[in-house]
């Protein structure tokens, strides 16, 4: 069974600028999760999606930041303008089903690390 | 907001020596999950064991156990024979049971365990 995938690994772009960043979630996963990785911090939810719904996007800044979910597959997440507090890895996740009396697990991606100079 | 702390920055152990990762948490949620995630330099996150707060019997991976106090609200981790490859950040994490915050994990700050060989 193939992972989460992201790509880029990596971005630097310069302050003011956009960028994207794409996620393949694992086939037949509903659920789908983008996550902020500061360094020296844990990963904190920006949103959360199931299908193409939005289910939770209240940490996301969303006058730079916003992300789609077309088809219910794939995701994009996109910065602009990008600000140097923005440098960070970028984590999507993702899970079989959003209703839980279950521990439904989050299957992780290798993340992107974007660096803004 | 649920709160999750990892009071430890960094530990190391001895290679097949045993070491324990703090981890304490704050909720006034009678019902969630608790996990331990891996995640290597390649910073892939893995899940390395979960407890669900409703059963008393400490979870329990192989090498990796827990120590579930749910009145004390801490959840501490055990590492017992620790090999080479267990050298990663280590987080825990909340997450409630149910409600549209069902999927949301809550990180700590991590504690980075190095193994001595």
């Amino acid at each position: 069974e193939a992972g989460v995938a992201q790509s880029p690994r990596y971005k630097i772009i310069e302050k003011r600028q956009s960028v994207a960043f794409w996620c393949n979630p694992i086939s037949g996963h509903a659920t789908l999760y983008w996550y902020q990785q500061i360094l020296g911090q844990g990963p904190k939810l920006l949103i959360q999606f199931q299908n193409n719904g939005v289910v939770d996007d209240s940490q996301l800044p969303k006058d730079r930041f916003s992300a789609e979910r077309l088809k219910g597959v794939d995701s994009t997440l996109k910065i602009q303008p990008a600000k140097l507090e923005d440098s960070a890895v970028y984590l999507c996740a993702s899970s079989s089903s959003r209703l839980s009396t279950s521990s439904y697990e989050q299957y992780f991606g290798p993340g992107t690390r974007l660096t803004v100079t | 907001a649920q709160t999750v702390t990892q009071s430890q920055p960094e530990m190391s152990v001895q290679e097949a020596e045993t070491v324990t990762l703090s981890c304490t948490y704050d909720t006034s949620e009678s019902d969630y999950y608790l996990f331990w995630y891996k995640q290597p330099p390649s910073r892939q996150m893995i899940l390395v064991i979960r407890q669900e707060a409703y059963k008393q019997q400490n979870a329990t991976e192989n090498r990796f156990s827990v120590n579930f106090q749910k009145a004390a609200k801490s959840f501490s981790l055990k590492i017992s024979d620790s090999q080479l490859g267990d050298a990663a950040m280590y987080f825990c994490a909340y997450r409630s049971a149910f409600g549209n915050g069902a999927n949301n994990l809550f990180f700590g700050t991590g504690t980075r365990l190095t193994v001595i060989p």
